[in-house]
């Protein structure tokens, strides 16, 4: 069955570290979704792909998270530098058009840890 | 902006219990309403979910009706079992310009006790 993959699981980093996740939607799916969920959390959106275009980052902080998609499949997160608050779960979804009965499907996530 | 309110957990129940999560939501436009279930070291699951007033989601035995009156979407169940415990979280999609992400709820952990 196809899934959203996401790597690493898991990760540990120093504050003020550089750190980066990687995603790969389900082939096919031209929007991707990277979303935070802090402990005990509801997810938060950060940012919308529509192929390698971004849709919404209006929840992405810019001044230290970048969001890319070069060539409309796979994408990668990047936080630098970590702050401590930055510890939580990164989720990254997929849905296959952009239409209203469309379901997005989520991968495992990413756990980060910030000393 | 969007927003989405549900009730408090835990929320602990005996397996064959009838089950009742809340939820309401704030939205400017017309969402989407939806249901995504986490378990333990797991991602999110869609549940089920209704794109219109009246519409009535279903799956595996949960279902919720989109309610545009009182804005809300109630996750019912009539007999819950103990493979159910998960948390649950109640999300809405507000589609503007293209933009259709979803806005989630806080969750509510649910523990089914044989």
């Amino acid at each position: 069955e196809a899934e959203v993959a996401q790597s690493p699981r898991y990760k540990i980093t120093e504050k003020s570290q550089a750190v980066a996740f990687w995603c790969d939607p389900i082939s096919g799916h031209a929007t991707l979704y990277w979303y935070r969920q802090i402990l005990g959390q509801g997810p938060e959106l950060l940012v919308q792909f529509q192929d390698e275009s971004v849709v919404d980052d209006s929840q992405l902080p810019k001044d230290r998270f970048s969001a890319e998609r070069l060539k409309g499949v796979d994408s990668t997160l990047k936080i630098q530098p970590a702050e401590l608050g930055d510890s939580a779960m990164y989720l990254c979804a997929s849905s296959l058009v952009d239409r209203e009965d469309t379901e997005a499907f989520f991968g495992q996530g990413t756990r980060l840890t910030v000393v | 902006g969007d927003s989405v309110t549900q009730m408090e957990g835990p929320v602990t129940l005996s397996e064959e219990a009838f089950l009742t999560i809340n939820c309401t939501y704030t939205a400017t436009g017309y969402p989407s309403l939806f249901w995504y279930v986490q378990y333990p070291g797991e991602g999110l699951q869609l549940l089920l979910k209704a794109t219109k007033a009246d519409d009535k989601g279903s799956n595996k035995g949960f279902e919720a009706t989109y309610r545009k009156e009182t804005t809300s979407f109630h996750l019912e169940k009539g007999s819950v079992q103990v493979s159910d415990s998960a948390v649950y979280f109640c999300a809405l999609s507000d589609r503007r310009g293209g933009a259709d992400g979803l806005t989630f709820g806080k969750g509510t952990h649910l523990i089914i006790q044989p």
